[in-house]
């Protein structure tokens, strides 16, 4: 079945450096979105992605979806304390309607 | 507008036990999801109704495990007779849909915690 692949797993920075997550699809992803769960919370829907080689950008975050709808990345500049938390993709393909599949999420934790 | 609303948000029962999950989504929402987190891992899909039919149920675990939606409304997650590995948060989510092929970011509800002892 449709796998979302999401590395790394973990990330710990120190605040005001960037952060970078990678989301890979074994299949072609009709759309891909975000989500941001904060310690204790639930996910945050954040951004969704439809078009090849789409970028978007929410302030710091900058969103990417690759030439070939398999793969997606979300950048975070200078990041901030507010900034931690688990970071999910989830995405479609044609034949998978209306269910996202999630990637394992990378966690974030920022040193102040 | 209301956010979608689970209850309760923790339950710590026995292996052998029943428990029932609930999830007002929000309304006009005709997608309604429940997803699994379990120890950290990915989120899993479990299944979609719309309205108050069954959309897709290929997440569902096994027989143990019962999701009924009520006139399109409210939804329960009924797990019996519960077992250890059932334990972890289980989050609805509800949606619109806008046309074919347009689709909103779910809403997610704050999750039940379900511990198996």
């Amino acid at each position: 079945g449709q796998q979302v692949m999401q590395i790394p797993q973990y990330q710990h920075v120190q605040e005001g450096e960037d952060f970078t997550t990678y989301c890979n699809s074994s299949t072609t992803l009709s759309n891909i979105q975000w989500y941001k769960q904060r310690p204790g919370g639930h996910p945050v829907f954040l951004i969704q992605l439809v078009k090849s080689g789409e970028v978007k950008k929410q302030k710091r975050l900058t969103f990417q979806f690759g030439e070939a709808k398999k793969n997606s990345s979300l950048h975070i500049t200078a990041t901030q304390t507010t900034d931690v938390g688990t970071y999910f993709c989830a995405g479609r393909t044609s034949v998978s309607g209306q269910k996202l599949v999630f990637g394992q999420g990378t966690r974030l934790t920022i040193n102040p | 507008e209301a956010g979608v609303t689970q209850f309760p948000s923790h339950s710590v029962i026995e292996k052998g036990q029943t428990v029932t999950l609930r999830c007002d989504p929000i309304s006009g929402h005709d997608n309604l999801y429940w997803y699994r987190r379990v120890m950290g891992k990915e989120i899993k899909f479990l299944l979609h109704f719309v309205k108050e039919s069954k959309q897709d149920e290929s997440g569902m675990p096994n027989n143990r495990f019962l999701a009924e939606r009520t006139g399109g409304t409210y939804s329960t997650l009924k797990v019996q007779p519960a077992e250890l590995e059932d334990s972890g948060v289980y989050f609805c989510a509800s949606s619109h849909t806008v046309g074919t092929g347009k689709y909103y970011g779910y809403t997610f509800g704050s999750g039940t915690r379900l511990t198996v002892v």
